[in-house]
Parts: C-alpha cells; structure tokens; sequence
C-alpha cells in the first residue's frame, strides 16, 4: 500500500524549533518530488516547499523562506522539515505529499494524514 | 504569492451539477497547464481529483472534470451525490516556481 506518514508535530515556543518527518512506503521514494503542505485553524491548504526527487531543486513559499528547510534521505525512504524561529501563526497541521509527475505543480497524488504543530508560550 | 481566488461556498440538490471556479492570474494559471484540484473532507488527507487541468488520476469519478479558460480554472461536480460535500481547492504551478493554492470552496448538498 502506497502511504506517506508524518511524525515530529508537538507544541513548541515561539521562536522554537521543530523537525517534522514523513516515512514513505510502499513506491520508490526516490523517484518522486514531494512537497509539504499545512493548514491552520480554520484556513485553507498552504504550500509551503517542494523538493525534486533528487534534491537538486528545493523552492519556499515566502511566508516561510529561511526558516523553513526542507530535505530528504532516499535511502531511508523519508523526508524532512526543519522548523526554526517559529511564531504563532506556523500553527497548522502539516501534510506531506508527493509529487505525481516531475514538476512542482504538476499534483499531489498521495498525501498523509498529518502532524500538528502548536506554536504557543 | 497570492492565493487563488474560488468563491467561499457553492450548494446544490442531489443530482444536479454545479460548477467551482478558481481565478488567477497570468504568473499562474493563464500561463501554465499545471492546475489541480483536491477534495477534502475534515480530518482527512485531502484527495487530487484532477490534474493537469482535465486530468483524471486512476480510481477518481468520472463525475468530476476540469477546464480552464485565460486565467480562471473550473472544476464541474456532475451527478452531485453526498458524499461530494467537502471543501475543494485549486492549486496552480506559478512563474516563481511556487504551487499557489486557491482559498477553498465549501460545497454543501441540500
């Protein structure tokens, strides 16, 4: 069964950090570009970064360029987000998803379900 | 990078056919053919319904179906059943190399 599952999401201060996972099964991770994608309370999907599959392109909404990081490690199947300098309003459910074809954009054809990020004192 | 516009809410009876739009702008959607559209229901991962602007991915309803036209992308529910109550957002490939999504449309099923 194809899957993607998050992990990593807890509460944190602001200005914390924070290191999301997503363990990918059952495709050949390396193969695919991926993105994460989060929602706060009460809001729409966000955008937030996009890696291809090789990590040779990595782009960044600017709501979070140089405080987010994204990476990935094909041979562990998994890919990463570094939060750091965090504030309130990171506060969402953080999705990852992979990429359907080799392009940023082109769809997300599988996501996972979720990790929360609390961004509190 | 603003998010693309769709109206809050759309409704409509079972059966019938009712149509979401997304408006862009020519750094998005009006250039580019890399629009999709997603279902999701509350505490759900959201579900790629099309790409690609007419695309059907495997296994997804051929109730469901994608146009564009200049800078504004539609997606059409034909058939309305349900289970199609969810929210639905656009999203679209950006001359910043960026995926914008749309503000989300809540459709409701009388």
């Amino acid at each position: 069964e194809v899957q993607l599952v998050e992990s990593g999401g807890g509460l944190v201060q602001p200005g914390g950090s924070l290191r999301l996972s997503c363990a990918a099964s059952g495709f050949t991770f390396s193969r695919y570009s991926m993105n994460w994608v989060r929602q706060a309370p009460g809001k729409g999907l966000e955008w937030i970064s996009y890696t291809s599959s090789s990590s040779t392109a990595t782009y960044y909404a600017d709501s979070v360029k140089g405080r987010l990081t994204i990476s990935r490690d094909n041979a562990k199947d998994s890919l990463y987000l570094q939060m750091n300098s965090l504030r309130a309003e990171d506060t969402a459910v953080y999705y990852c998803a992979r990429e359907g074809g080799d392009r940023a954009g082109y769809g997300m054809d599988v996501w996972g379900q979720g990790t929360t990020v609390t961004v509190s004192s | 990078q603003s998010a693309l516009t769709q109206p809050a809410s759309v409704s409509g009876s079972p059966g019938q056919s009712i149509t979401v739009s997304c408006t862009g702008t020519n750094s998005d959607i009006g250039i580019y053919k890399y629009v999709s559209w997603y279902q999701h229901h509350p505490d759900k991962a959201p579900k790629l319904l099309i790409y690609e602007v007419n695309n059907r991915p495997s296994g997804v309803s051929n109730r469901f179906s994608g146009s564009k036209s200049g800078n504004t992308a539609s997606l059409t529910i034909s058939g309305l059943q349900a289970d199609d109550e969810a929210d639905y957002y656009c999203s679209s490939y950006t001359s910043s190399h960026t995926v914008a999504f749309g503000t989300g449309t809540k459709v409701t099923v009388l």
